[in-house]
């Protein structure tokens, strides 16, 4: 079965401090995962995905097949950059298309 | 950039009531379209998949006569709630993959902002 695990609901750090939001997954195929972020009062956006190995925003993501991890990473947090973070994996639907499986959300706040 | 809208933002009904959310793709086709459910404090859940010119495929535990869905056009997608009761009362949100000379332009889902339903 296909699970993305956030272990943490809540995470805050003060500004330039550095941020790692964990990211857990189970599937037995090879994964696709991505992270998505959603800023207050803002629909849910696409942040990054593992196969582009681009840093956006500031913000890294490495698969490690390994630990089954997806752990998004920025090396000194912003104020800006609170927000919901939903990291997610893209494996078979119903039918034969492809879904997101969303872990539960990592509340970042960053403090001034 | 692509971008979706949802109509409308939010609704609030009686319990026993229909209602109906549209989910467009403003600027680009989409064959496909997802509907979710958001609870509070939890995360979002796929209820289905709209396909265009066919019917939608619901995942496990999803009710398909309760949660009609109709993919009419390449930019439209809606959902009705049939004789929703309270605990329909959820956030409803849609994605959609763009569309082009028959094969999907990227992986990447566009979401909407999601309609809040609360029935009474």
């Amino acid at each position: 079965a296909q699970r993305v695990t956030q272990p943490e609901k809540l995470l805050s750090v003060f500004k330039g401090a550095p941020v790692e939001l964990k990211c857990n997954y189970s599937y037995s195929g090879s994964p696709e995962l991505f992270w998505y972020v959603q800023y207050s009062r803002q629909r849910l956006q696409l942040l990054l995905r593992h196969i582009s190995r681009e840093s956006i925003k500031g913000f890294t993501a490495d698969l490690n097949k390994g630990e089954t991890s997806f752990h998004l990473k920025k090396p000194f947090a912003q104020e800006e950059d609170s927000a919901m973070y939903y990291c997610a994996l893209s494996g078979p639907a119903q039918g034969g298309s492809e879904k997101l499986v969303f872990g539960k959300g990592t509340k970042l706040t960053v403090n001034p | 950039g692509a971008v979706v809208s949802q109509h409308p933002s939010w609704v609030i009904c009686k319990s026993g009531t229909s209602v109906k959310i549209e989910c467009r793709s403003l600027d680009f086709q989409a064959t496909t379209m997802f509907w979710y459910r958001q609870f509070p404090k939890q995360s979002l859940m796929l209820m289905a998949t709209s396909n265009e010119g066919s019917k939608a495929t619901y995942e496990q535990g999803v009710e398909k006569d309760k949660f009609l869905i109709n993919h009419a056009s390449l930019t439209l997608s809606t959902l009705t709630v049939t004789s929703a009761h309270p605990e329909d009362s959820s956030f409803y949100i849609c994605s959609a993959r763009p569309w082009t000379s028959g094969r999907f332009m990227s992986d990447t889902q566009y979401f909407g902002p999601g309609t809040r339903l609360t029935v009474l």
